[in-house]
């Protein structure tokens, strides 16, 4: 079975600061996929981010990054110099790669508040 | 700029009544999933479907749920008769066949908020 865990329910920060997000995942699978997404008050879910578990290079996309630790099953977003409109709900997700099993499973989310 | 489009985007119902939902995917996908979103459960899925065949169905109630694509463009999602524990937003989301590049990553729609009284 596949498990993901954010065990990070809140986190208040202020504006300009950094935040990390946590994510730790399990799986029996060999080859995997991980995900975040960010849902904003609006209420859908974006894409942010897509990695397969062959892939360790860590990823940074403008002020996102993401560190991807194969050895302690863990998936961490990292958002630098936070703004206002970071505010949302983010989840991490996992997915496996064999057919018939292709469901996100996702974690519980973090809600992440931007103080200004 | 493609994206799921899905409606209504919310719904209103009596106990009792029979509600449909609707989903367009990206053009080109031939992957589509039902997602439901609860704060007691979170997200979980329902469905998914690939070039219109059902390929999981297991986390759907089968007695009052049910799911199709008349067509490439089109998956439903229907409820009857609907109960108050319905209550949810329900996601649909869609993806390119597995093997093409960005196979694996799934776009969601905006959700249709639905509340059963």
């Amino acid at each position: 079975a596949q498990k993901v865990t954010q065990a990070q329910t809140e986190i208040s920060v202020v504006e300009k600061e950094d935040v990390t997000l946590d994510c730790v995942y399990e799986t029996r699978d060999t080859t995997y996929y991980l995900f975040w997404y960010k849902q904003p008050p609006s209420g859908e879910l974006v894409f942010l981010i897509r990695r397969n578990s062959f892939d360790e290079q860590n990823e940074i996309s403008g002020r996102y990054s993401w560190n991807f630790q194969k050895s302690t099953s863990s998936f961490n977003f990292t958002i630098t110099a936070s703004q206002v409109v970071d505010s949302a709900v983010y989840f991490c997700a996992l997915r496996g790669v064999l057919f018939g099993n292709e469901k996100l499973t996702f974690g519980t989310g973090t809600r992440l508040t931007i103080i200004p | 700029d493609a994206r799921v489009t899905q409606t209504p985007r919310h719904k209103v119902t009596e106990m009792g009544q029979e509600v449909t939902m609707r989903c367009q995917p990206i053009l080109g996908h031939n992957t589509v999933f039902w997602y439901r979103q609860t704060m007691m459960q979170g997200l979980e899925l329902l469905a998914y479907f690939r070039n219109r065949a059902p390929l999981d169905d297991s986390g759907m109630p089968k007695d009052r749920f049910s799911a199709e694509m008349p067509d490439a463009t089109l998956a439903t999602l229907k409820i009857q008769p609907s109960e108050p524990r319905d209550s949810a937003v329900y996601f649909c989301a869609s993806g390119k066949a597995p093997g093409l590049a960005g196979g694996e990553t799934q776009y969601f729609g905006p959700g249709t908020r639905l509340l059963v009284l």
